[in-house]
């Protein structure tokens, strides 16, 4: 069972224009969700996170949204750079004593000049 | 400083065969975890380490799988008598202090594990 589910394998975006990515959960009880980007052969990099008691957090070019009665979060990236091309994991933690990670699938995102 | 290293980055290997992956965490960070990725999924949590125990090995998938972390630092993940379906990206992160709001997981670069 996928409890972090991210429905569209890939997404291709104009530059400078918005990216939406989207991630769906199943376990109303994390309380914690993050965003990795990953490039290939690298290890994924954190990119921003939410708390479950909030509904928004923005830091630069990247917003995050909590939709909590929807089970749903979005990763907005605007303006969308070449450089942002990757792949997108979201996951998300119960907060404990092991904190560990369910990630969703990835998304593949594809920013053309 | 520096980051999450892993060594090796590729390990080819023979099915039947034993390996061992090798994980050295960001220096003075007291959790570390491994995950492994197979083609086409997403990252799937297999251990964790809080200094040189592990209290949460429910995601190791078989008892082939063992894995210990000595020193508080560097950890080795061993898989023994390998199979092809063990074939995956294995990826270790360390943050800084489990159970804190807001603790980032720092990623290595993985140790990409091909089983014939």
């Amino acid at each position: 069972d996928q409890q972090v589910k991210q429905n569209s394998p890939s997404l291709s975006v104009q530059e400078g224009r918005i990216s939406i990515l989207n991630c769906d959960y199943t376990n109303s009880m994390f309380d914690y969700f993050l965003w990795y980007k990953k490039y290939p052969a690298e290890g994924p990099t954190f990119l921003i996170s939410i708390s479950s008691i909030k509904d928004k957090n923005e830091d630069g070019r990247f917003t995050v949204f909590l939709n909590k009665s929807a089970k749903h979060l979005s990763l907005h990236i605007v303006p969308s750079q070449p450089g942002d091309s990757a792949v997108y994991f979201c996951a998300a933690r119960t907060l404990g004593n092991t904190d560990k990670l369910i990630f969703g699938t990835g998304t593949r995102l594809q920013v053309f000049p | 400083g520096a980051g999450v290293s892993q060594s090796p980055s590729n390990k080819v290997t023979e099915k039947g065969k034993d390996v061992e992956l090798r994980c050295d965490p960001i220096s003075g960070h007291t959790a570390l975890y491994w995950y492994r990725q197979s083609l086409g999924q997403g990252l799937e949590f297999l251990i964790y380490f809080q200094g040189n125990s592990a209290p949460d090995k429910s995601g190791l998938p078989s008892d082939r799988f063992s894995a210990e972390r000595t020193g508080g630092s560097v950890s080795t993940l061993t898989i023994q008598r390998t199979q092809q379906e063990d074939s995956a990206v294995y990826l270790c992160a360390s943050s800084p202090l489990a159970g804190m709001v807001g603790e980032t997981q720092y990623f290595g670069p993985g140790t990409r594990l091909l089983v014939l």
